[in-house]
């Protein structure tokens, strides 16, 4: 079946250093892709998504691009803060009927310090 | 909109005892997921509905889970009786069907003694 997987955390960075975090996934079809972050205490929120091949999903200085080639939308922010310390979650989008199902990696933890 | 709206925020309870976790999806979606959080085994999907129908309750452990959605407006997630391998965090989350952004509310930390 589909599935993602994303790398293991935690990832600890120093404040303004460049973040990737890989993901790459396995579908038959043609799925989206999504981005989620979690902040500590509160849900899943959406930070960003790409529905085609080639799309760039971008939010918040965030940047991910749908490879269908290498089957890989990996996370990428070019200058990180302290506040952007939390975990993230690759996720792709499993159509069934009329209602999309999304499949989740195992969240990557991000760690920023001053 | 005030988003997706889960009760109890906490709950602590004793082992066999019942427990009911409520949610209220976005006014106008359509889709209602329930999923349990835990550091052994990540982020999983329960069940979800569509319509108020369910489709998919694959994910849901064994018989002592359940979930309803009598209405457009309201779902449950019962687990009777309860065992501490329960603890977990609850997330319900929303959609529009005819898009794929879910939209998850607060969660429920469970913990079962």
């Amino acid at each position: 079946g589909d599935s993602v997987t994303q790398m293991e955390g935690p990832v600890t960075l120093s404040e303004e250093a460049f973040l990737t975090i890989n993901c790459t996934y396995t579908a038959t079809g043609y799925p989206s892709l999504f981005w989620y972050v979690q902040y500590p205490g509160e849900g899943l929120q959406l930070l960003l998504k790409a529905t085609k091949a080639d799309d760039k999903g971008s939010n918040k200085g965030f940047e991910a691009t749908y490879r269908k080639e290498t089957t890989s939308f990996h996370l990428e922010k070019g200058s990180v803060q302290v506040s952007d310390s939390a975990v993230y979650f690759c996720a792709l989008s499993d159509r069934l009927g009329n209602t999309d199902k999304l499949i989740f990696g195992t969240g990557t933890r991000l760690q920023v310090f001053p | 909109d005030a988003g997706v709206i889960q009760s109890p925020r906490h709950e602590v309870t004793e082992m066999g005892q019942e427990v009911t976790l409520r949610c209220k999806p976005i006014s106008g979606h359509n889709s209602l997921f329930w999923y349990r959080q835990t550091m052994m085994r990540g982020l999983e999907l329960l069940i979800y509905f569509n319509n108020n129908v369910p489709i998919d309750d694959s994910g849901m452990p064994e018989d002592r889970f359940s979930a309803k959605m009598p209405n457009a407006s309201f779902s449950t997630l019962k687990i009777q009786p309860s065992e501490p391998r329960d603890s977990a965090v609850y997330f319900c989350a929303s959609s529009l069907g005819t898009t794929n952004e879910q939209f998850f509310g607060p969660g429920t930390r469970l913990t079962v003694l």
